[in-house]
């Protein structure tokens, strides 16, 4: 089985501020990966796909980027919508995610 | 607009059964592979089964193989999950979720609301 792993667990940030979230396979995937957004209660979001491809409707200041086993969640000027737990998921082989990074507001 | 509403869930002791089910709209339903998707309390994200569009294939992690059952009914756009042998690590909210093929692989881009599953005595 392909294990994710997500860092950090818990990143405090600020409104403007620029973050990344980091997101390691354990074995290549290629481009196989998925970033989805959560908030309480709610389904998660798909944001991006295919690693660097931003899902319709989603800002522009999200960014993906990453091949075989390391990934990159960019998100480049936080806005208060923004605070929200994300995961990584790969599809190469069925589907693992990774176990969150939430966001939270300094 | 792409609609999944779950539902099914409740209360169910160790050992028993449940059946949710996940009504689809806003999509050809019989073109597009499906999946579930579960979250225990607090927890992460994990996947749990999914079928084929035509229903042929269907595909489970050891987690939940020959317990759990996917199912669906493309006449009435409803995608099914039948859960037998419940455990208490099976609580969760579980989720139905739309697959979108890019080229031979698929990732989620639709997703329910999701519905609450408790086995507990």
């Amino acid at each position: 089985d392909i294990q994710m792993t997500q860092s950090p667990s818990t990143l405090s940030a600020s409104v403007g501020d620029r973050v990344t979230i980091t997101c390691r396979a354990s074995q290549s995937i290629s481009s196989w990966l998925a970033w989805y957004q959560q908030k309480p209660g709610k389904a998660p979001k798909l944001l991006i796909y295919r690693a660097s491809n931003l899902e319709s409707g989603v800002p522009s200041r999200f960014s993906g980027s990453g091949s075989g086993t390391d990934f990159t969640l960019t998100i480049s000027s936080l806005q208060p919508d923004d605070f929200a737990t994300y995961y990584c998921q790969q599809y190469n082989s069925y589907y693992t995610f990774g176990q969150g990074t939430k966001l939270e507001i300094k | 607009e792409v609609q999944l509403v779950e539902s099914g869930g409740g209360l169910v002791q160790p050992g028993g059964s449940l059946r949710l089910s996940c009504a689809a709209s806003g999509l050809t339903f019989t073109s597009y592979a499906m999946s579930w998707v579960r979250q225990a309390p607090g927890k992460g994200l994990e996947w749990v089964s999914s079928i084929s569009g035509g229903g042929d294939n269907t595909f489970y992690p050891d987690s939940v193989k020959g317990r759990f059952t996917i199912s669906r009914d493309n006449s009435k756009n409803t995608l099914f999950l039948q859960m037998n042998s419940l455990r208490a690590e099976d609580t969760a909210v579980y989720f139905c979720a739309k697959l979108q093929r890019s080229f031979d692989w698929f990732y989620f881009d639709y997703w329910g609301q999701g519905t609450l599953v408790t086995v507990s005595s």
